[in-house]
């Protein structure tokens, strides 16, 4: 995914409803993919990966969904709590580059509220 | 377990002066670490990719003489902004891959956020 921009996409959501979040990535090299969750003033939180010889992972009351053939990856967060509200981010690597470790390759994010 | 830590949690400094930034993997030995820079309202852009032992590689654009980097121990990074300006205010995040677990998940630290007057 390509970092730019100003403002983040928002979603916003009634508290224990579902919610699905989306991401589309740019680099078909890339086979290793992970959501992270981010609150104001913190670091990434890690919230659930992905390889991409899977299409689907879950985890507790999280669900991601890898779409290789349109580049496609979604974090679908079920029965949505306060404590959900965040900024989550998808992330992007190589595991078989070759050579050493690479970093991630972040999107762009999306602000995620939860509506009383 | 896998807890990353940075020092300071937040720094304000004069234009001109360096500022020292440590990541710390507190529980977990890790030859690669991370450090990336998020300003407000932006995703999080990798700045640097920090080897034990060895010169940090650098991302496309970033300075290595402005932003330097050593990773003198198994557990230990740090980034030193140089001469740092106003432009270089920003959040300062690290991320650590335990050693021996190649391309699995990178547990980030908390970050620091830099501001400079």
């Amino acid at each position: 995914g390509e970092s730019v921009g100003l403002h983040l996409p928002t979603l916003s959501v009634q508290e224990g409803d579902n919610s699905i979040i989306n991401c589309a990535y740019s680099n078909s090299a890339s086979d290793y993919f992970i959501w992270y969750k981010q609150e104001s003033g913190k670091g990434p939180q890690f919230i659930i990966d992905i390889r991409s010889n899977m299409d689907k992972r879950q985890g507790q009351r999280v669900t991601v969904l890898l779409n290789k053939t349109v580049k496609h990856l979604s974090l679908q967060i079920a029965a949505t709590q306060p404590g959900d509200s965040a900024v989550y981010f998808c992330a992007e690597t190589s595991m078989y580059s070759g050579g050493g470790a690479d970093g991630l390759t972040f999107g762009k994010g999306t602000h995620l509220i939860i509506q009383p | 377990g896998a807890v990353v830590s940075q020092h300071p949690s937040w720094v304000i400094c004069k234009s001109g002066t360096s500022v020292k930034i440590e990541c710390r993997s507190l529980d977990f030995q890790a030859t690669t670490m991370f450090w990336y820079r998020q300003f407000p309202k932006q995703s999080l852009m990798l700045m640097a990719t920090s080897n034990e032992g060895s010169k940090a590689t650098y991302e496309q654009g970033v300075e290595k003489d402005k932003f330097l980097i050593n990773h003198a121990s198994l557990t230990l990074s740090t980034l030193t902004v140089t001469s740092a300006h106003p432009e270089d205010s920003s959040f300062y995040i690290c991320s650590a891959e335990p050693w021996g677990r190649v391309r699995e998940t990178q547990y980030f630290g908390p970050g620091t956020r830099l501001l400079v007057l």
